[in-house]
């Protein structure tokens, strides 16, 4: 039973447009959630968090929108670069910053020239 | 070290045999971490230690799966049998335990059980 789900295992965008993942999750108790980028080869890096209580969080061209009532957050980048073409997860705890994460699968964004 | 190691990069083994990895992770991080990634999946949770406290097992397949670390540090985790479905990229994640913005992670080992 996934408690973290990432429903779109791909994802396109042009080079200088907005790239939008998401990400549901049905354990009501996590309380803190982040986003980690993975390159081929490569371990995930940690992208950005945001803490149950707020709504937003912002870095650079990352932006982290949760939506409690819905159960769902949402990773904006803006602009987009091929840079940025990596498998993104999204991930989540119970207990604030610490404790083991539970990870969705992934999306893989593509930014094409 | 600068970042957290692990070793070897790539395994492949034959089924029934048993395997090593191995985990350095950053100096100074209290917490130690293991996941797996399979083919298609997201990173799935094994075995979590921080500091002297007991490990969090909760996460771990079966029984011929173990894993032990020394001096606080080095992490070793140990797949007795092994089946073809253990084949996965295995990954190690270092933090502090306060005040961490996220894990370290290392760039995984990648067994395969032939």
């Amino acid at each position: 039973d996934q408690q973290v789900k990432q429903n779109s295992p791909s994802l396109s965008v042009q080079e200088g447009r907005i790239s939008i993942l998401n990400c549901d999750y049905t354990n009501s108790m996590f309380d803190y959630f982040l986003w980690y980028k993975k390159y081929p080869a490569e371990g995930p890096t940690f992208l950005i968090s945001i803490s149950s209580i707020k709504d937003k969080n912002e870095d650079g061209r990352f932006t982290v929108f949760l939506n409690k009532s819905a159960k769902h957050l949402s990773l904006h980048i803006v602009p987009s670069q091929p840079g940025d073409s990596a498998v993104y997860f999204c991930a989540a705890s119970v207990g604030g910053s610490q404790g083991n994460l539970i990870f969705g699968k992934g999306t893989k964004l593509s930014v094409k020239p | 070290g600068a970042g957290v190691s692990q070793s070897p990069s790539n395994k492949v083994t034959e089924k029934g045999k048993d395997v090593e990895l191995r985990c350095d992770p950053i100096s100074g991080h209290t917490a130690l971490y293991w996941y797996r990634q399979s083919l298609g999946q997201g990173l799935e949770f094994l075995i979590y230690f921080q500091g002297n406290s007991a490990p969090d097992k909760s996460g771990l397949p079966s029984d011929r799966f173990s894993a032990e670390r020394t001096g606080g540090s080095v992490s070793t985790l140990t797949i007795q049998r092994t089946q073809q479905e253990d084949s996965a990229v295995y990954l190690c994640a270092s933090s502090f335990f306060t005040g961490w913005r996220g894990y370290t992670f290392g760039s995984g080992t990648r067994l395969t059980v032939v």
